[in-house]
């Protein structure tokens, strides 16, 4: 069964500094990858996704993601944080079937100003 | 109004009644999920519904919850006995499945529940 890992829990990074959120998958062939974003309060917003093709995609709010298939990864990526993207952040797999999508359990983002 | 829609937004029960939580998808959205997120947790998986398919029920915690979906359109999620873990913010999302791959989630804003 398809399963997603994000081991950090929870990251405070200076505003204006990079950041990188982590995300390993444990599926047997090519999944379909994505990055959602729940600020405080709201609904969970789809960042980016990847489903074949380039390796490197671009979403909205300036955030881009790896894949990584030798690693097993997903590594959601922006240059430079804004005080606006402290939130959770939930990477997700499925398989490209009809089948379920699953979360990781989140890290949480604090920018500190 | 073309997103998910979730009603109530809140509910606050008493503990060993009975809740319906309802979900409007997207028209033409084939697939429909529920998850459950307690606080400061993570997206638990509840059920998942595609087309006429069998539903997946694998992530229902206890034979006190269950769902239904009528044809491709509304669901209702209903928790019996409520008990006081139940209390969270129940999310239902739906998507389009093109054949080979089904398109990114959209989500509702939630219900909030409360057990008291």
């Amino acid at each position: 069964a398809q399963s997603v890992t994000q081991p950090d829990i929870h990251i405070t990074v200076s505003e204006g500094a990079s950041l990188e959120l982590r995300c390993n998958y444990s599926y047997g062939a090519t999944p379909y990858l994505f990055w959602y974003v729940q600020s405080p309060g709201q609904g969970l917003q789809l960042l980016l996704k990847y489903f074949s093709g380039d390796t490197l995609v671009q979403g909205i709010k300036g955030f881009e993601a790896e894949f990584k298939r030798s690693q097993s990864s997903f590594n959601l990526r922006k240059p430079s944080v804004h005080w606006s993207d402290a939130a959770e952040y939930f990477c997700a797999v499925n398989t490209g079937t009809a089948s379920k999508l699953t979360f990781g359990t989140g890290t949480r983002l604090q920018v500190t100003l | 109004g073309a997103g998910v829609s979730q009603s109530p937004s809140n509910k606050v029960t008493e503990k060993g009644k009975d809740v319906e939580l309802r979900c409007d998808p997207i028209s033409g959205h084939t697939a429909l999920y529920w998850y459950r997120q307690r606080l400061g947790q993570g997206l638990e998986f509840l059920i998942y519904f595609q087309g006429n398919s069998a539903p997946d029920k694998s992530g229902l915690p206890s034979d006190r919850f269950s769902a239904e979906r009528t044809g491709e359109s509304v669901s209702t999620l209903t928790i019996q006995r409520t008990q006081q873990e139940d209390s969270a913010v129940y999310l239902c999302a739906s998507s389009l499945y093109t054949g080979s791959y089904n398109s990114p989630l959209h989500f509702g804003n939630g219900t909030r529940l409360t057990v008291t």
